[in-house]
C-alpha cells in the first residue's frame, strides 16, 4: 500500500497569507494525485487532479504542482471560505489518502 | 446540478449486516464509476470499494478492510449505487460518503473522486 504523508498538520495563517501544503508519497504515484477540501460536517471537494489541474469551478488562487513523490498544493491569497482540511489522495495504485492538513485562522 | 444521496445508515451491533444506498441525478450515470469512502470520528478518509462503469466492465475492488465483508454494486436503470457491508465490525463505525469519478481521468487502476453526497452515519456497537 502506498503511503501518503502530509506536512504540516496544521497550519495557523492569517487571510490574505499565500499558503504552501505538502504531500509525500512512499513511492512514486506519477501525477496521479489529487486534492480536496473538507469543511467541518460536509463532504469533501475535488480541488486539483492530474497533481495540477483545477477541477470545475475551483479558483485560480488554489494550484498544484509535483510529480513522483512530492507534491504541493498553493493558495496564493487565503480567503475566509479556505480555512478547512485538506487531503491529498493517489489514484496510481488503487487509493490512498494522506492524513490531512488542517488550516486554521491564526 | 449533479447530486448524490446516501441512505440507509443507523445503528448496527457487531457481526449483523447493513445496506447503504447512493441514489444520484444529474448525470448519465452509466457513463460513471462509483465509490465509497468511509470517515470515523475525528479522523481522515478512507476509501472502501470501487465499481467501474458499464464500459470498463462493471469490475468492482474492495479495500483489503473490507473484502469479503462488503460487496459494493450499481443498478443503472434506476441510477443507484450500493454497499452491501455484511460481518460489521465496530472499526467499520464511520461516515460512509459515495463519490463519483469520470473515467477521463482514471489511472489504469482507480479515479479521483469529484463529486461526493453527504455522507450516512454508520455506528456498531452493541
Amino acid at each position: 500500500e502506498i503511503v501518503m504523508t502530509q506536512s504540516p498538520a496544521t497550519l495557523s495563517v492569517s487571510p490574505g497569507e499565500r499558503v504552501t501544503l505538502s504531500c509525500r508519497a512512499s513511492q512514486s504515484v506519477n501525477n496521479n494525485l489529487a486534492w480536496y477540501q473538507q469543511k467541518p460536517g460536509q463532504a469533501p471537494s475535488l480541488l486539483i487532479y492530474g497533481a495540477s489541474t483545477r477541477a470545475t469551478g475551483i479558483p485560480v488562487r488554489f494550484s498544484g504542482s509535483g510529480s513522483g513523490t512530492e507534491f504541493t498544493l498553493t493558495i496564493s491569497s487565503l480567503q475566509s471560505e479556505d480555512f478547512a482540511v485538506y487531503y491529498c489522495q493517489q489514484y496510481n495504485d488503487w487509493t490512498t489518502f494522506g492524513q490531512g492538513t488542517k488550516v486554521e485562522i491564526k | 446540478e449533479v447530486q448524490l444521496v446516501e441512505s440507509g445508515g443507523g445503528l448496527v451491533q457487531p457481526g449483523r449486516s447493513l445496506r447503504l444506498s447512493c441514489i444520484t441525478s444529474g448525470f448519465t450515470f452509466g457513463d460513471y464509476g462509483m465509490s465509497w469512502v468511509r470517515q470515523a470520528p475525528g479522523k481522515g478518509l478512507e476509501w472502501v470499494s470501487y465499481i467501474r462503469a458499464k464500459a470498463y466492465g462493471w469490475t468492482p475492488d474492495h479495500a483489503a478492510s473490507v473484502k469479503g465483508r462488503f460487496t459494493i454494486s450499481r443498478d443503472d436503470s434506476k441510477s443507484i449505487a450500493y454497499l452491501q457491508m455484511n460481518s460489521l465490525r465496530t472499526e467499520d463505525t464511520a461516515v460512509y460518503f459515495c463519490a463519483r469519478s469520470d473515467h477521463r481521468y482514471c489511472s489504469s487502476i482507480s479515479c479521483p473522486l469529484d463529486y461526493w453526497g453527504r455522507g450516512t452515519p454508520v455506528t456498531v456497537s452493541s
